[in-house]
């Protein structure tokens, strides 16, 4: 099992530009979600999936969009980048069957935007 | 609010010294506590989870316990390959969603 991958692991952009973040996981688990790490920021809910079909928004939702067309993909998509928009991306995955939730993420993507 | 703080932010030990990270919490209703290691440029990989008060639970070298207002993560006789960070994170809502804590840093020096 590979668990969670994101795809890629490096992006740099220029501010306007638009790029799609893909995380995917084999674990067939149901929830799925986008984080951002900042430095002094900690980790932040952008966005999460409960099922395939299903989006909602987390704590910072501004800026981005995403989709969940499949079970186990989870893309996320920036139709303008900003250099605000500048973190590292991580997505996560869980199942609800787990009686504790725990999440389970993926190496990260570093994304850069000049 | 539902909220993490930890403390420190940053420690450092010499190997083989015990200390604890701290993480207190406010929460309308707790649904689980978790902590989690994070390697440099890693995604976090989860360690334990705690439910109520006065639950433990360890792993190697790891103790993780729990009160009704904060959270400690004992590291007994820490090993280099113990440096990371350490987070802390509240499970808020029924779907699973997670807040953060900011991390402790942690450095163990041989």
């Amino acid at each position: 099992n590979a668990g969670v991958t994101q795809t890629p692991k490096f992006r740099v952009l220029k501010t306007g530009q638009s790029m799609t973040l893909l995380c995917a996981q084999d674990m067939n688990h149901e929830y799925m979600y986008w984080y951002r790490q900042d430095p002094g920021m900690g980790l932040r809910l952008i966005h999460y999936s409960v099922g395939e079909g299903t989006t909602a928004k987390g704590e910072v939702p501004d800026g981005y969009n995403v989709s969940r067309l499949k079970k186990q993909n989870f893309l996320l998509g920036l139709e303008s980048a900003a250099p605000s928009q500048t973190s590292v991306y991580f997505c996560a995955s869980s199942y609800p069957g787990l009686a504790s939730y725990e999440q389970y993420f993926g190496p990260g993507t570093r994304l850069t935007v000049t | 609010e539902d909220q993490v703080t930890q403390s420190p932010e940053a420690l450092r030990l010499q190997e083989g010294e015990s200390s604890s990270l701290n993480c207190s919490y406010t929460v309308s209703g707790l649904r689980g506590l978790f902590w989690y290691r994070q390697d440099p440029g890693k995604g976090p990989e989860f360690l334990f989870t705690l439910y109520s008060a006065g639950e433990e639970k360890e792993k190697e070298r790891l103790k993780a316990t729990l009160t009704k207002k904060e959270s400690f993560l004992h590291i007994t006789a820490p090993k280099p390959e113990d440096s990371a960070t350490y987070l802390c994170a509240l499970r808020t809502g029924s779907q699973g969603n997670l807040i953060f804590g900011k991390g402790t840093k942690l450095s163990v020096k041989p």
